[in-house]
């Protein structure tokens, strides 16, 4: 089974630059997930999808983040404009979405804001 | 707010000897709990998972414990490995959401 497909795996661009990063989750996985990883800490919630419909966004800066996953399957998140403090690993997850399932995470690309 | 927190950032052990890392959980009402491996440039990885019907769980040479009593959960390895060598977090369910602990770095000494 192929895992969570994350690109690209490295970014940098400067502050206030935008950025766009995608994910493909498992397949049958109707339950999408983007974390953001601060250095140090653990994974923290931004956004989570049921198929095309989003589930959760509270914690997400939603005057500079956004996320989409138009057609159920592939998502993509983006940041315009970009600040110093976004530098950080961006992971997506995914699972099969019935409760109490567990997450499978993809590798992550890490933004760097200079 | 909801927290998850593991009591000890770093931990150190004898390979072959058995490695206990710790939670704490502040919300009763987390229904579910999973334990992840996080190796350096890469995802979390799931180890074991255990619901909140249950106080014990295992897995290869992985156990989960869990005590709702004081909200507590421990990941023990036996027999730890070099490559068990990684950041440990927990995570804690509660709603929709996963909250995740901080991290404990396990450091295999060979």
């Amino acid at each position: 089974e192929a895992g969570v497909a994350q690109s690209p795996r490295y970014k940098i661009i400067e502050k206030r630059q935008s950025v766009a990063f995608w994910c493909n989750p498992i397949s049958g996985h109707a339950t999408l997930y983007w974390y953001q990883q601060i250095l140090g800490q653990g994974p923290k919630l931004l956004i989570q999808f049921q198929n095309n419909g989003v589930v959760d966004d509270s914690q997400l800066p939603k005057d500079r983040f956004s996320a989409e996953r138009l057609k159920g399957v592939d998502s993509t998140l983006k940041i315009q404009p970009a600040k110093l403090e976004d530098s950080a690993v961006y992971l997506c997850a995914s699972s099969l979405g019935s409760p109490n399932q567990p997450q499978h995470f993809g590798d992550g690309t890490r933004l760097s804001i200079l | 707010g909801e927290s998850v927190g593991l009591h000890l950032p770093t931990l150190s052990v004898q390979e072959g000897d058995n490695s206990i890392i710790n939670c704490a959980y502040s919300n009763s009402a987390s229904d579910y709990f999973i334990w992840y491996k996080q190796e350096s440039g890469k995802g979390p990885q799931f180890i074991i998972d255990i619901r909140s019907n249950m106080d014990k769980r295992q897995g290869q040479r992985v156990t989960v414990l869990l005590n709702k009593t004081v909200k507590h959960l421990s990941l023990q390895i036996a027999a730890t490995q070099p490559g068990d060598s990684a950041v440990y977090f927990c995570a804690g369910k509660t709603g929709n959401q996963f909250y995740f602990g901080t991290g404990t770095s396990l450091t295999v000494i060979p």
